[in-house]
C-alpha cells in the first residue's frame, strides 16, 4: 500500500515567522494529496488540498507545494500564529479500488512562540 | 451544520468488557470511516461505509472488533471483549463521496482506555 512519512516530527517557531512542513510519498502514481491540522483534543481538520497535475495551491496563509520528481510536499505558513500550533498530517488517496482510502503521515508538531 | 459527532468523548473501561462508540455523520453524507489513533501507529483506517454498506473492512485488527451502519444517520464500532491494547482514540469521519477530492470531515473522537 501507499506509504506517507515526514521529515521531522516536530518544528519550533517564533510567532510571525514562516512555517514550512514537510512530507515525503512513496507511490509515483499519487495524483491527490491532503494537508490536515489536528489541535489538542480535537479531529483532523482539513487545510488545503492537490493535485498531481498542479505544482502549487494557494490559501489563506497556506501554499501547498508538490514535487512530483522528487515525490516531496509541503506546506508552507505564512507568520505563523500561536493558533497554528498543532499536529500537520499529509494524507494520500488511494487509487483504484483502494481510492476511498486516506493514508496519513504521522504528522509534524507545530509549536509556535510568542 | 453540527458537524459529525461522536460519543462518549472519552470512556474508561476494564479489559473484557465490551465497549461500543457512536457516530453521527454530517446529514446528506452517505460515506463513513472509522479511525484509530495511536503514537505508535499514526492514524489508521478501520472501515468505511457507503449508504450504510460496509466497502473495505481490512483495516479492522480483528474479530473483536465489529462495525455496523443501521441508517445514514448512525453508526457504532464495538469491541469485544476490550483489551489493553485496544487504548486509542476513534475518529468517525464522513464524506459526500469518495471522489478523488472529496473531503472527509473528522468528528472530535472517543478516547478509550483500557485498563
Amino acid at each position: 500500500g501507499e506509504s506517507v512519512g515526514l521529515h521531522l516530527p516536530t518544528l519550533s517557531v517564533q510567532e510571525g515567522d514562516n512555517s514550512i512542513i514537510n512530507c515525503a510519498y512513496s507511490n509515483s502514481a499519487s495524483d491527490y494529496f491532503i494537508w490536515y491540522k489536528q489541535e489538542s483534543g480535537k479531529g483532523p481538520q482539513f487545510i488545503i488540498d492537490i493535485r498531481s497535475n498542479m505544482d502549487k495551491r494557494q490559501g489563506q496563509r497556506v501554499t501547498v507545494l508538490l514535487n512530483k520528481t522528487v515525490k516531496h510536499l509541503s506546506l508552507q505558513i505564512a507568520a505563523t500564529q500561536p493558533g497554528d500550533s498543532a499536529v500537520y498530517f499529509c494524507a494520500e488517496r488511494g487509487r483504484g479500488s483502494t481510492l476511498g482510502r486516506l493514508y496519513f503521515g504521522r504528522g509534524t508538531q507545530l509549536t509556535v512562540w510568542p | 451544520d453540527a458537524g459529525v459527532i461522536q460519543s462518549p468523548r472519552h470512556e474508561v473501561t476494564e479489559m473484557g468488557q465490551e465497549v461500543t462508540l457512536r457516530c453521527k455523520p454530517i446529514s446528506g453524507h452517505d460515506y463513513l470511516f472509522w479511525y484509530r489513533q495511536t503514537m505508535m501507529r499514526g492514524l489508521e483506517l478501520l472501515i468505511y461505509f457507503n449508504n450504510n454498506v460496509p466497502i473495505d473492512d481490512s483495516g479492522m485488527p480483528e474479530d473483536r472488533f465489529s462495525a455496523k451502519m443501521p441508517n445514514a444517520s448512525f453508526s457504532t464500532l464495538k469491541i469485544q471483549p476490550s483489551e489493553p491494547r485496544d487504548s486509542a482514540v476513534y475518529f468517525c469521519a464522513s464524506s459526500s463521496g469518495s471522489g478523488l477530492t472529496d473531503t472527509q470531515y473528522f468528528g472530535p473522537g472517543t478516547r478509550l482506555t483500557v485498563l
